[in-house]
């Protein structure tokens, strides 16, 4: 398995401009999250899905939009970049219900913009 | 909504000397409680969880205490070595590993 997997590894953009995160799975988990890391604050919840055609929003949502349309992927828009979204982001996948439902880290996207 | 506070920022200990950790939540009603590992370059890894039905729990040299009354969970490393060194993040939530709340992170540095 190749686990979480997520593209590009680095990325820099302007301000304004729109990109795409890619995450996929291939460990069949139903639960897929977005996290953003900034120094000294840890990880924040952006959005995060309990299945296929069910996404909610996180603790900070705001300039993100999702969407799961199968189960394996989970990308994360960013619509109109900003400065603030300067950060590096994780994509998470696990399974749902109680029991042992461990959250598998990709190994992020750092993305700058300018 | 919660809120985890997690102390030091920063750890440094000798080679074979015991870390910790230590984080405080403010939701009553969460009860899963994950400590991850996150190198450099990497994605966080999960190396211990305890739930809130429980007080203890341990696994080789890595340990986590739960205290429920007060609202606060140790990470307790011993015998440490220099793989240890990494960054350390609690987490909080009330569903499991959905949604959780990170803490602020600890750089532990273990010196040779």
């Amino acid at each position: 398995n190749a686990g979480v997997t997520q593209t590009p590894k680095f990325q820099v953009l302007k301000t304004g401009q729109s990109m795409t995160l890619q995450c996929a799975q291939d460990m069949n988990h139903e639960y897929m999250s977005w996290y953003r890391q900034d120094p000294g604050m840890g990880l924040r919840l952006i959005h995060y899905s309990v299945g296929a055609g069910i996404t909610d929003q996180g603790e900070v949502p705001n300039g993100y939009n999702v969407s799961r349309s199968t189960t394996e992927d989970f990308p994360l828009r960013l619509l109109s970049a900003a400065p603030s979204q300067t950060s590096v982001y994780f994509c998470a996948s696990s399974y749902s219900g109680g029991g042992a439902n461990e959250q598998y880290f990709g190994p992020g996207t750092r993305l700058t913009v300018t | 909504g919660e809120n985890v506070e997690q102390h030091p920022s920063t750890l440094s200990v000798q080679e074979g000397d015991s870390a910790v950790i230590k984080c405080t939540y403010s939701d009553s009603a969460s009860n899963y409680f994950p400590w991850y590992k996150q190198e450099l370059g990497k994605g966080p890894q999960l190396i211990i969880d305890i739930r809130s039905n429980v007080g203890e729990k341990k696994d080789q040299r890595i340990a986590v205490t739960l205290n429920k009354t007060a609202k606060h969970f140790s990470l307790h490393i011993t015998e440490t070595q220099p793989e240890d060194s990494a960054v350390y993040f609690c987490a909080a939530s009330r569903g499991g590993a959905q949604k959780l709340v990170f803490g602020q992170g600890t750089r532990l540095t273990i010196n040779p």
